[in-house]
């Protein structure tokens, strides 16, 4: 299965800034996955990265707030923009397994103060 | 209704138990079904895919899917303290192009020396 790398791992910002999260993959993958996993939810998918076209929000979720860049087959940045409290959470990218399943980063642990 | 449910815990246990993680889901469109353990400040990790009713062995680990029930667990044999962790269930179905993926809420498992 792939390898995923992601950075940062955690970070604390002000409110009002923002913060990209990038992932590295070691193998060319179609899709990319952002997820959003607070304390006692499950996790939300915030928008699908396809290289070569915009990314696919979903319900919830706005191209403003989270701006997603897939500039390759291999990488791809999520944006989390003019940042509350509220954005605290963690956030993770992923891709599907060809043998079935899906693979993740190890996640980026945001603080917003 | 939630499509997935998943008692979060926390389920503690002696070194040596058999665990059982279970989720039931309202979606009998779902084809295929996930297990994913979670450590702190780690990403999901991928450990049983199944699509068919019946079961799934892998080492200590068995998934149960029962399709008619709409209900599926994770059995842990011998647990250890490395066992430890957050499991997630997850389940997938295809709808046209696009495939949906739901996830349960996690169970947070504490194995004891």
């Amino acid at each position: 299965s792939a390898v995923i790398s992601q950075k940062p791992s955690r970070d604390i910002c002000q409110r009002g800034t923002s913060l990209t999260i990038q992932c590295q993959v070691d193998s060319q993958v179609t899709m990319m996955f952002w997820y959003r996993q607070q304390p006692g939810q499950s996790l939300t998918l915030i928008a699908t990265a396809n290289q070569g076209s915009e990314a696919t929000y979903e319900s919830g979720f706005v191209i403003d707030k989270f701006p997603i860049s897939r500039p390759n087959l291999t990488f791809s940045t999520l944006t989390v923009s003019n940042m509350s409290p509220e954005d605290s959470s963690i956030y993770l990218c992923s891709v599907e397994d060809p043998a079935g399943g899906y693979t993740f980063g190890s996640g980026t642990r945001l603080t917003v103060v | 209704q939630k499509e997935v449910e998943q008692d979060p815990g926390p389920l503690s246990v002696p070194e040596g138990a058999i665990v059982s993680l279970n989720c039931t889901y309202s979606n009998s469109a779902f084809q295929y079904f996930m297990w994913y353990r979670q450590y702190s400040r780690k990403g999901p990790e991928l450990l049983m895919y199944t699509y068919s009713s019946g079961n799934k062995e892998d080492g200590r680990f068995t998934a149960q899917v029962d399709k008619s029930s709409k209900y599926i667990s994770l059995f842990i044999r011998d647990s250890q303290p490395s066992d430890s962790a957050t499991y997630l269930c997850a389940m997938s179905l295809l709808t046209g192009n696009n495939r949906k993926l739901i996830w349960g809420l996690g169970t947070s498992l504490a194995v004891n020396p």
